[in-house]
């Protein structure tokens, strides 16, 4: 049971280039989400997913999309990356009550 | 809109001691409370869940306290050791929250000294 995957786990872009974030669960599990770690910021909330086919905002979504065409998978998007998106990034699945997170996926911006 | 804080920010305490972790929250109207903890370069990984009709939960040398009332948590580790070195997370999230989203504090540095 691989729980929540995440690819890549590491990645360099240059600044205006884009990349997807891969989410993988193997749970079954409704909800999805994308949170974003910073130093001192703690863990913040970009994009959620509340079932197949379905995408919210969270608390930081700008300069970002997300997809969720299929139940167990949960793209996040950077469409023109900037160095403040420099950040770690995990996702996370739940069907209640407790979450499930990832490894998380290390971002540098340059 | 909910906030979370936890206290202290960092904490370094010699092997053995008995050691309790802070977590308050603004809104009392919280459906679950849940600890995690986080080792360095790592994701994260649930320790507690404490639902909003529980007063506490325990696993092994941990046990997490909620008084939904008074917006606090604290979770409390017996007879701490080095491999408890990690940084610790609460988690909220709230009662009307259908979409289930958790809030989280900044979170707890320990360090446990040999």
């Amino acid at each position: 049971n691989a729980g929540v995957t995440q690819t890549p786990k590491f990645r360099v872009l240059k600044t205006g280039q884009s990349m997807t974030l891969l989410c993988a669960q193997d749970m079954n599990h409704e909800y999805m989400y994308w949170y974003r770690q910073d130093p001192g910021m703690g863990l913040r909330l970009i994009h959620y997913s509340v079932g197949e086919g379905t995408t919210a905002k969270g608390e930081v979504p700008d300069g970002y999309n997300v997809s969720r065409l299929k139940k167990q998978n949960f793209l996040l998007g950077l469409e023109s990356a900037a160095p403040s998106q420099t950040s770690v990034y995990f996702c996370a699945s739940s069907n209640r009550p407790d979450y499930t997170f990832g490894s998380g996926t290390r971002l540098t911006v340059v | 809109k909910q906030e979370v804080t936890q206290i202290p920010a960092a904490l370094s305490v010699p092997e053995g001691e008995n050691l309790v972790l802070n977590c308050s929250f603004t809104d009392s109207a919280i459906y679950n409370l849940q600890w995690f903890r986080q080792d360095p370069g790592k994701g994260l990984t649930s320790l507690l869940l404490i639902q909003s009709s529980q007063r506490e939960q325990t696993s092994g040398r941990l046990n997490a306290s909620l008084d939904k009332s008074s917006g606090r948590s604290t979770l409390y580790i017996a007879a701490s050791q080095p491999g408890d070195s990690a940084t610790y997370l609460c988690a909220v999230v709230g009662e009307a929250s259908g979409t289930y989203k958790y809030i989280f504090g900044t979170g707890t540095r320990l360090k446990v000294l040999a």
